[in-house]
This record gives C-alpha cells, sequence and structure tokens, in this order.
C-alpha cells in the first residue's frame, strides 16, 4: 500500500533554531497536510497544500507541496518551547488520509 | 464548545471483554473516521462514515463494529478485545469524504491485560 517516509523520526534543538522535516512518497497525492500533536491529545491540522508547487505559510510555520506531488516539507522558524510535540504529515487520496511516521521535537529553552 | 469528543479518555479491560468507545462532532460535518494509533506513534485509518454509510474499512478485523446512529455519532465497538488491541483511538470528522481537513478528538488510550 501506500506509504509516506517522514524524517527526521525525532530532533533536538535549541529554542531560536529553524527546524525542517520532510516527507517523500513512492506514490501521487492530491494533496498534503500538517498536523501536529501534542501529548495525550490529538492532532491538530497545521497547513493544508491542495496544489503542486503551493507554498503556504503559517505564522512561523511554512509547507511546501513538491512540484511531482510525492514530497512536502515544513519548515518552523524561531522555535519556541511551545513548539514541542509530534508532527505528522499526511498524504491524501482516495478520500483516505496516509500518515508519515511522525518527527518528535524537543525545543530546549 | 468542544468540537469532536470521545468516551471514555482511557479504557482498561481484560482479554476477552466487549467494549465500546463512542464519538460525538458537533461541527455539522457528514463525515467521520475511526483511526488507530499504536505504541510506535503510527496513524492509520481504520473506518469512515459518510452520512451514516460505511465508506472505508480498512481490512480491520470483524471484532470491531462501528455504528453511526446518525451524521454526529461514530461508534466503535470491539469484541473478544486481544492483546494487540491496545492502542490510542482517535475519532475524526471532515465535510464530504474527499476533504481533507479532518478535525480529531482527544483520543481513548485502550489498555488490554
Amino acid at each position: 500500500g501506500q506509504q509516506l517516509n517522514q524524517s527526521p523520526q525525532s530532533m533536538f534543538i535549541q529554542e531560536g533554531e529553524d527546524v525542517s522535516m520532510n516527507c517523500t512518497s513512492s506514490s501521487i497525492f492530491n494533496t498534503w497536510l500538517w498536523y501536529k500533536q501534542d501529548p495525550g491529545e490529538g492532532p491538530v491540522l497545521l497547513i493544508a497544500l491542495y496544489k503542486a508547487g503551493e507554498l503556504t505559510s503559517n505564522g512561523r510555520l511554512t509547507a511546501q507541496f513538491g512540484i511531482t506531488r510525492k514530497d512536502s516539507f515544513l519548515n518552523i522558524s524561531a522555535s519556541i518551547p511551545s513548539d514541542v510535540g509530534i508532527y505528522f504529515c499526511a498524504g491524501q487520496v482516495g478520500g483516505k488520509l496516509i500518515f508519515g511516521q511522525g518527527t518528535e521535537l524537543s525545543v530546549k529553552p | 464548545d468542544t468540537a469532536v469528543s470521545q468516551t471514555p479518555k482511557y479504557l482498561v479491560t481484560q482479554m476477552g471483554n466487549d467494549k465500546s468507545i463512542k464519538c460525538e462532532q458537533n461541527l455539522g460535518h457528514d463525515t467521520m473516521y475511526w483511526y488507530k494509533q499504536d505504541s510506535k506513534k503510527f496513524l492509520k485509518i481504520m473506518f469512515s462514515y459518510n452520512n451514516k454509510e460505511l465508506i472505508i474499512n480498512e481490512t480491520v478485523p470483524n471484532r470491531f463494529s462501528p455504528k453511526s446512529p446518525d451524521k454526529a455519532h461514530l461508534n466503535l465497538h470491539i469484541n473478544s478485545l486481544e492483546l494487540g488491541d491496545s492502542a490510542v483511538y482517535f475519532c475524526a470528522s471532515s465535510q464530504g469524504h474527499s476533504y481533507n481537513e479532518q478535525f480529531f478528538g482527544p483520543g481513548t488510550r485502550l489498555t488490554v491485560l
């Protein structure tokens, strides 16, 4: 079945640093989404990307839908302690969301 | 004003028991989903319902039976619980079954002993 490879699996950074994570797939997706999950909570949508090549920002977050429709990246600028959590990419095809394995982000104050 | 709510938040039970998890959304959405998140945090879709009709069934054992009494509710009943069923189960909803912005509930942590 379709799989998403998300990297890195985990990141330990200093407050104020920029962060970059990405997802790749061997399959084409119609839509890419990025979610964040805080401990003990459900995933919350951060950014949705609907067109190949699209670059979208949400505050300090920027994400891009790869031109081949097989990849996406998420950047977080000037990280703060509340950025801690697990970030998931998800690709949509056939009415289903396929999730990446997640990137666990730790931020040291 | 919770958007997607699930009960219970925690469920601890013995192997072989039958249990149910309830989900309700007040967003007016017509599509609801159940996901399973394993111990490695991998999220996988189990079912989706659109207007009370089953749309997606991802080869889940038939011990799992979703029921949607109306489009605001999607409950999950699990028979003969097994150790491998231990996970966090998330309900989600969206407007339209191919619409992408799914809103997730807080999860139900199921532990089977």
